[in-house]
């Protein structure tokens, strides 16, 4: 049960698009489409963004989006704004009823 | 609306036991399974423990054997019994309401409750 691996940071400026990783291994991230994100500003609860690895709750903006490819999950965010200014992670299911997240990605927006 | 708040965290030395709560409203909490995630300070979050609606429990390897999670459906309650607490385990503890609707994901989260370990 290794936390997956996201970076540390990631930034960009206002409207620009950035990708934050997710990378697992054959156990998680590589055998189900059960990748979700989640977003969390500072002393507030984590939000939903993604789940099945594409897929949009609803109400949440059409600007974040997910893929996956083998291994590695991504989430990217199009037309950066100042309020996506967060920490994200990424969640994957283990099996076994388990699951995994990752290390977390605090976004910039410069 | 959907709440979940969490409550009794602390400060507590090595060895010694610790029980968090979780109340929730808003939804019907039988039709749920329930989780606990922490975040020990300037880490990511890490998944703890899980209660199926049928309160089958599951463990992350890190906890299994120390930590019990267990839920009362009459109070709409979910609790986490935290045994031979070790600093490691100074996190802050959040429950959060598990949808396989939405792809076993976890839609709702409460605002967390701080656990100390600390000689």
């Amino acid at each position: 049960q290794s936390a997956l691996t996201q970076p540390a940071s990631v930034s960009g400026s206002p409207g620009q698009s950035i990708t934050i990783s997710c990378t697992g291994s054959r156990s998680d991230v590589g055998s189900y489409n059960l990748v979700s994100w989640y977003q969390r500003d500072p002393g507030k609860a984590p939000k939903l963004l993604i789940y099945e690895v594409t897929k949009r709750p609803s109400g949440v903006s059409n600007r974040f989006s997910g893929s996956k490819s083998g291994n590695t999950a991504s989430l990217t965010i199009s037309g950066l704004q100042a309020e996506d200014e967060a920490d994200y992670y990424c969640c994957s299911y283990a099996g076994s009823n388990t699951f995994v997240f990752g290390s977390g990605t605090t976004v910039t927006v410069l | 609306e959907v709440q979940l708040v969490e409550s009794g965290g602390g400060q507590v030395k090595p060895g010694e036991s610790l029980r968090l709560s979780c109340g929730a409203s808003g939804f019907i909490f039988n039709n749920y399974n329930m989780h606990w995630v922490r975040q020990a300070p300037g880490k990511g979050l890490e998944w703890v423990s899980s209660v199926s609606t049928s309160s089958s429990t599951f463990y992350a390897d890190s906890v299994r054997g120390r930590f019990t999670i267990s839920r009362d459906n009459a109070k709409s309650s979910l609790y986490l019994q935290l045994n031979s607490l070790r600093a490691e385990d100074t996190a802050v503890y959040y429950c959060a309401r598990y949808t396989s609707t939405l792809g076993a994901s976890f839609d709702y989260w409460g605002q967390g409750t701080l656990v100390t370990v600390s000689s």
